[in-house]
């Protein structure tokens, strides 16, 4: 079974771009996760959707930053404009049941801001 | 407010040492749940196992075991006979059951494990 698909891998722009990060989950899963990991905070959640409505987005830094679920099977996290402290692995996760259940991570999207 | 707790941040073993990982948490909720994930170099987050709290029996799979104490709050991870492969960086993670939608996976700040020939 495919796993937790995340796109683009790597992703290099500049300060003031705008960037869009996509992820699909495990097919069947209905909970689906955006986590953003750093050397100084660690793994940090962003925002959590369920049934494709967000449920938790207190982890989102500021406006700057946002995220959507059309559908079961996509969801994009947009930077817009992009700052060099946004620089970081970007994480996408989805789990069958909610935060208790166990969640599968993609490969992650590692962003560069210049 | 849960929390979890690596205290160890840096190990290094020989090839074939047995190792163990420590992890504890801290909760105020009586159903909760526990995890290890695996992050290798390549950077992908591998899950290795979940617990609930009402089952502290060992698990043991392969090379892996997992040590759950109640009594302790410590959910410690044991490599055996270590090899090179097993070199990454471990995570400890809890979650709350009666947090309901607000329930966080909270993860430990992670221990890399080197593992040297």
């Amino acid at each position: 079974d495919a796993g937790v698909i995340q796109s683009p891998r790597h992703e290099v722009t500049e300060m003031g771009q705008e960037v869009t990060l996509r992820c699909k989950p495990i097919s069947g899963h209905n909970s689906l996760f955006w986590y953003r990991q750093t050397m100084m905070r660690g793994l940090e959640l962003l925002i959590y959707f369920n049934n494709n409505v967000p449920i938790d987005d207190s982890g989102m830094p500021e406006d700057r930053f946002s995220a959507k679920m059309p559908n079961a099977s996509f969801s994009t996290l947009k930077i817009q404009p992009s700052e060099p402290r946004d620089s970081a692995v970007y994480f996408c996760a989805s789990s069958s049941q909610g935060r208790t259940d166990t969640q599968y991570f993609g490969p992650g999207t590692r962003l560069t801001v210049l | 407010a849960q929390k979890v707790t690596q205290a160890q941040t840096e190990i290094s073993v020989v090839e074939k040492e047995d190792v163990t990982l420590d992890c504890v948490y801290e909760t105020r909720d009586t159903t909760y749940y526990l995890f290890w994930y695996k992050q290798p170099p390549s950077g992908e987050l591998v899950f290795l196992i979940r617990r609930n709290s009402f089952d502290e029996q060992n698990e043991i799979s392969g090379r892996y075991s997992w040590n759950f104490q109640k009594s302790t709050s410590s959910f410690n991870f044991t490599i055996t006979a270590s090899q090179v492969v097993d070199s990454a960086v471990y995570f400890c993670a809890l979650s709350e059951a009666s947090a309901g939608a607000n329930s966080k996976l909270t993860f430990g700040k992670g221990i890399t494990l080197s593992v040297r020939p």
